[in-house]
């Protein structure tokens, strides 16, 4: 069990510029949720995999945002167009489904948008 | 849509001593869990403790135990004999729809020698 593992740790990108994150989630694990930390609060809810699917997204998911989970293993999250309420920590979890519902986090990519 | 409230924005203990952080929620799912993680300064989520929501019996995990008030939707956590590698920024998550978290705004736990 190598843990959840994101790339890259950190990003610095000029506003207007797209980037793109990817998660690797615990080998076996079907579920994969997206979450969003600014600075002071807790991690907000982005969007969830059941596998392959993605089953749900937040409000706070804007068009510029897009995540994908091909083949029900590493995910990515691309934001086009960067705009400077962007920076934050970008979270990924991943659980399986049935054990308790127990979410295991990465150590989440830092986004600063100049 | 699921509150959480934290109302403990720090907490200050000294090593060995016990401290119990405080965090209540609202929701309407009828089958939920309940989650205390730790956020070290600069350092990933690290899972402290879970509840079941449909157990009575209060979940414990070494030093750490929780107070579950299901009625009272409570869910407060007790550090005993704590240890300066437990400061931390300390967050409740009940678990909502598909089972995503919803955190609070996190209590930033002190300990002194």
């Amino acid at each position: 069990d190598t843990g959840v593992s994101q790339n890259p740790r950190h990003k610095i990108t000029k506003r207007g510029q797209n980037v793109t994150f990817r998660c690797d989630p615990i080998s076996e694990h079907n579920r994969l949720y997206w979450y969003r930390q600014t600075l002071g609060q807790g991690p907000e809810f982005l969007t969830y995999f059941q596998n392959e699917a993605q089953l749900e997204k937040s409000r706070l998911l804007s068009d510029r945002f897009s995540a994908e989970r091909p083949k029900g293993s590493f995910s990515t999250l691309e934001i086009q167009r960067t705009e400077q309420g962007d920076s934050a920590m970008y979270l990924c979890a991943s659980s399986l489904q049935g054990a308790k519902e127990t979410q295991y986090f990465g150590p989440g990519t830092r986004l600063l948008v100049l | 849509a699921q509150t959480v409230t934290q109302s403990q924005p720090e907490m200050s203990v000294q090593e060995a001593e016990t401290v119990t952080l405080s965090c209540t929620y609202d929701t309407s799912e009828s089958d939920y869990y309940l989650f205390w993680y730790k956020q070290p300064p600069s350092r990933q989520m690290i899972l402290v403790i879970r509840q079941e929501a449909y157990k009575q019996q209060n979940a414990t995990e070494n030093r750490f135990s929780v107070n579950f008030q299901k009625a009272a939707k409570s869910f407060s956590l007790k550090i005993s004999d704590s240890q300066l590698g437990d400061a931390a920024m300390y967050f409740c998550a009940p678990s909502g729809g598909f089972q995503k978290l919803v955190f609070g705004t996190g209590t930033r736990l002190l300990v002194s020698p």
